[in-house]
């Protein structure tokens, strides 16, 4: 069973330069999620989706762009990146009903360093 | 909006002894779930219990058990018999039942000395 499944793991860009973080789940999750999580710090929400089809921003969306066209995927589009975004990024996902639901399953992670 | 706070940056602890780590969070939600994430050094977040708001009982897995306030909005964790595979970075997180934004305090790193 993969769980979630983030590609690349590691990347360097330069400074203007553009990418996409992939990330895929195989559990039928509803909901998925991209955090970054800077040097010795928490986790902070960028963007997260609720369903195919609808996403939305969280608290450092600025930088980014998201899409959910199906179920199982859920990429971050980074455009015209700085060094500012230089962190490691986390993919998750979980499922909920409104009424119950499952803990948050995370990727192994993407390191991004933007020189 | 829904925050997490670990007052505790850094904690430590000797091997085969108990540590505490709190964990307070400020909602007005009445249904939500409380979680703890471990990330060691490979950068993997693991849960390691999770907690429903209705239920009164206090969650416990093996060797970690929380202290779970509702009134006070207190989630502690307790790790009993500390191991040195214990020694990682802790994350308390928060979730609204009908919600679905997870939100992540700031961490507590955790060194167990032999």
């Amino acid at each position: 069973n993969a769980g979630v499944t983030q590609t690349p793991k590691f990347r360097i860009l330069k400074i203007g330069q553009s990418m996409t973080l992939q990330c895929t789940q195989d559990m039928n999750h509803n909901y998925m999620y991209w955090y970054r999580q800077d040097p010795g710090m928490g986790l902070k929400l960028i963007y997260y989706s609720v369903g195919a089809g609808i996403t939305d921003k969280g608290e450092v969306p600025n930088g980014y762009n998201v899409s959910r066209s199906t179920t199982e995927d859920f990429p971050l589009r980074l455009e015209l990146a700085a060094p500012s975004q230089t962190s490691v990024y986390f993919c998750a996902s979980s499922y909920s009903t409104g009424t119950s639901g499952t803990e948050a399953f995370f990727g192994q992670g993407t390191r991004l360093t933007v020189v | 909006a829904q925050t997490v706070t670990q007052s505790q940056p850094e904690m430590s602890v000797q091997e085969a002894e108990t540590v505490t780590l709190s964990c307070t969070y400020d909602t007005s939600e009445s249904d939500y779930y409380l979680f703890w994430y471990k990330q060691p050094p490979s950068r993997q977040m693991i849960l390691v219990i999770r907690q429903e708001a209705y239920k009164q009982q206090n969650a416990t897995e093996n060797r970690f058990s929380v202290n779970f306030q509702k009134a006070a909005k207190s989630f502690s964790l307790k790790i009993s018999d500390s191991q040195l595979g214990d020694a990682a970075m802790y994350f308390c997180a928060y979730r609204q039942t009908s919600g679905s934004r997870l939100t992540f305090g700031e961490g507590t790193q955790l060194t167990v000395n032999p």
